[in-house]
């Protein structure tokens, strides 16, 4: 199965409140992760990364958090706008491979409603 | 300041035709990933290249397909004899080093009819 999973395939949002997104993370992984987001039609747009020795790491309007204790990661964006529609990865560099594959999750759909 | 070129946006083939797909990097960057995606889902490995050298094509099919990234000019990725079952989004991404960001291209959408 994959290393790296989303918990909610659909996230729906009402304008102007938070949104948080998981994903977990399995051992094969390395603790260097990245999110992604996708408008449709579009390739993926790098947001924000993170790295093992930090826990947290924000910007603008993005805060992602790393507990490496229960592998598990979280993006969440703050005060969300019809922009932010949009299906968001999270990418981990794998540590089985010499060069660093980065492995995707599988997405979440975030949805913004008015 | 230009990001990751890809050409052609939309390519469509009939069976058993062949498909060429472009990717130009980002400026300063020497590492090409390409990666494959179905609708509703994630993006899958297929190849990674630096100039002249393919480092892992694990992820690609050991039939048919083939990619390159020469000493000038863009990276390509050929699929020879397509199927129906080739129809997907291409992404090309590009990084300056390993472990490091990759940045993406809007992608190529094959239809094979």
């Amino acid at each position: 199965g994959e290393s790296v999973g989303l918990h909610l395939p659909t996230l729906s949002v009402q304008e102007g409140d938070n949104s948080i997104i998981n994903c977990a993370y399995s051992n094969s992984a390395s603790d260097y992760f990245i999110w992604y987001k996708q408008e449709s039609g579009k390739g993926p747009q790098f947001i924000i990364d993170i790295r093992s020795n930090m826990d947290k790491r924000q910007g603008q309007r993005v805060t992602v958090l790393l507990n490496k204790t229960v592998k598990h990661l979280s993006l969440q964006i703050a005060a969300t706008q019809p922009g932010d529609s949009a299906v968001y990865f999270c990418a981990g560099f794998m540590t089985t491979d010499s060069w660093g594959k980065l492995q995707f999750g599988a997405g979440t759909q975030v949805v913004v409603t008015p | 300041n230009a990001g990751v070129m890809q050409n052609p946006r939309h390519l469509v083939r009939r069976r058993g035709q062949e498909a060429r797909l472009r990717c130009s990097p980002m400026k300063g960057h020497s590492h090409v990933y390409w990666y494959r995606q179905l609708p509703e889902e994630g993006l899958k490995f297929m190849v990674y290249l630096q100039k002249e050298n393919i480092i892992d094509e694990s992820g690609m099919p050991k039939e048919r397909f083939s990619a390159e990234f020469p000493k000038e000019g863009p990276s390509i990725l050929r699929i020879q004899q397509v199927v129906r079952g080739d129809s997907a989004a291409y992404f090309c991404a590009s990084s300056p080093g390993a472990y490091q960001p990759q940045h993406f291209g809007d992608g190529t959408r094959l239809s094979i009819l």
